[in-house]
Parts: structure tokens; C-alpha cells; sequence
């Protein structure tokens, strides 16, 4: 079963302006990862926030954790051309995620347009 | 891709065919996987390692059985490929270290289900 659900599925912006991207999970995590995928290619790891924290940043990236909502958002700061690709958010289960097992959401698709 | 291969990059079968997919990391990395990704369901695990010769089943494992008698290698046999095993596959490897780790991610392998 799909653990995270994102919204929205796609997204089109000016080059130069924030993208918010949100990630729903259902169940008790450990932490939430984000990856970025570019067309055609493997996924890219962006950044990994523990159950503990609730913001973390890197550089252009800002990811925030509500854990009672059940949810994470990334914010991609200045978009660039560049940033163009699918994101995913990604979970480890509190309980079944031993082995460091990731449960992936749908995706969201940013389109940067110059 | 953080000294991950996969082989082949692109394979066209038919259905009740037996095919292997490799993964092989040059990382020395514990833990092995490997994903499926489909349209509208982002990357469903089908099986990870945790050691040599110790692996177990993800959410869709039906119809594939995996292997990794070396540190470096995994494998993914599809016994008699179906269509529905049309997908684009990835291999990822990780590490735990102190606290959880992020995934690694191998170019993937386009297999196409006549």
C-alpha cells in the first residue's frame, strides 16, 4: 500500500518563484526523506528529517515535519530551470521499516519554467 | 550514482520468459534493494538484503525471488515474466550507521513485457 500521498501531483512556476510541495503519510515514522528524479534517471536523495524534528534546511531546501498532522512539506526556494523533476517523499515506519525500508509516495512533478 | 550499476539498462522479453536483473555496488554498502516504479505509484519495494545470503520480501514481492551471494551483487528473477512485470526497475543500496541513513539510487533498468 502507498504509504505517502502528495499534493499536488503537478506544478508549473516561473522560474525565480517558491515551489511547496506536501506529503501525507498514515502511519508512526521514524524519519521522512525527500528525492528528487530527474526524467529518465534514478532518484537523488534531498534531505532526511527525524520524527523529532520539526524543520530542517539545505541550502535552496526547506522541509518541515508535523507529525501530528501526519505530514511534510518541501519548499524549494529560487526555483531554477533546473529544478524541473519528479519529487518524492519517502518514510520509515516506526515498526516495519527495520533495514532502513522506505515507503514511497506518488510523486509530485514541478515543471520551472524560464 | 554513488557506484551503482545496473544491468541490462533496457530489456524486451516475452511473456513466460525467465529474466535476472544485476545490481552491483562498488560501496560496500549492507543493505540492498530493489523497487519497481509505475506510473501513479511511485517506487514499491520488491525485496532487500540485509547481509550476504539474507534478504526479505517487500509490499509486491509476488512473482520475483532475489539472490546476494556477494557484499557487491543482487539480484532480481523474474521466474516467468507477465506483462503486468512491464515496469521500470532500481536498484538502491544504504547504510546504517549512527541513525538512520538515506538510500542510494542505481540508473534503473527499463523491462518490457511482450
Amino acid at each position: 500500500s502507498q504509504q505517502g500521498e502528495e499534493d499536488p501531483q503537478a506544478l508549473s512556476i516561473q522560474e525565480g518563484e517558491n515551489a511547496t510541495m506536501n506529503c501525507s503519510y498514515k502511519t508512526s515514522i521514524n524519519n521522512l526523506q525527500w528525492y528528487r528524479q530527474n526524467s529518465g534517471r534514478g532518484l537523488v536523495h534531498l534531505i532526511l528529517i527525524r520524527s523529532n524534528e520539526r524543520e530542517k534546511h539545505s541550502g535552496r531546501l526547506r522541509v518541515t515535519l508535523d507529525t501530528s498532522k501526519k505530514s511534510s512539506s518541501l519548499l524549494i526556494t529560487a526555483s531554477r530551470a533546473a529544478d524541473t523533476a519528479s519529487y518524492f517523499c519517502a518514510t520509515v515506519d516506526i515498526l516495519t521499516g527495520g533495514g532502513n525500508k522506505l515507503t514511497f509516495g506518488t510523486g509530485t512533478q514541478l515543471k520551472v519554467e524560464l | 550514482d554513488a557506484g551503482i550499476t545496473q544491468s541490462p539498462r533496457h530489456k524486451v522479453t516475452e511473456t513466460g520468459t525467465p529474466v535476472t536483473l544485476r545490481c552491483h555496488q562498488t560501496e560496500n554498502h549492507r543493505y540492498m534493494y530493489w523497487y519497481r516504479q509505475d506510473p501513479g505509484h511511485g517506487l514499491r519495494l520488491i525485496h532487500y538484503s540485509y547481509g550476504v545470503k539474507d534478504t526479505d520480501k517487500g509490499e509486491v514481492s509476488d512473482g520475483y525471488s532475489v539472490s546476494r551471494s556477494k557484499t557487491e551483487d543482487f539480484l532480481l528473477t523474474l521466474e516467468s515474466a507477465t506483462s503486468s512485470q512491464t515496469s521500470v526497475y532500481f536498484c538502491a543500496i544504504s547504510e546504517w550507521g549512527e541513525g538512520p541513513n538515506e538510500q542510494f539510487f542505481g540508473p534503473g533498468t527499463r523491462l518490457t513485457v511482450l
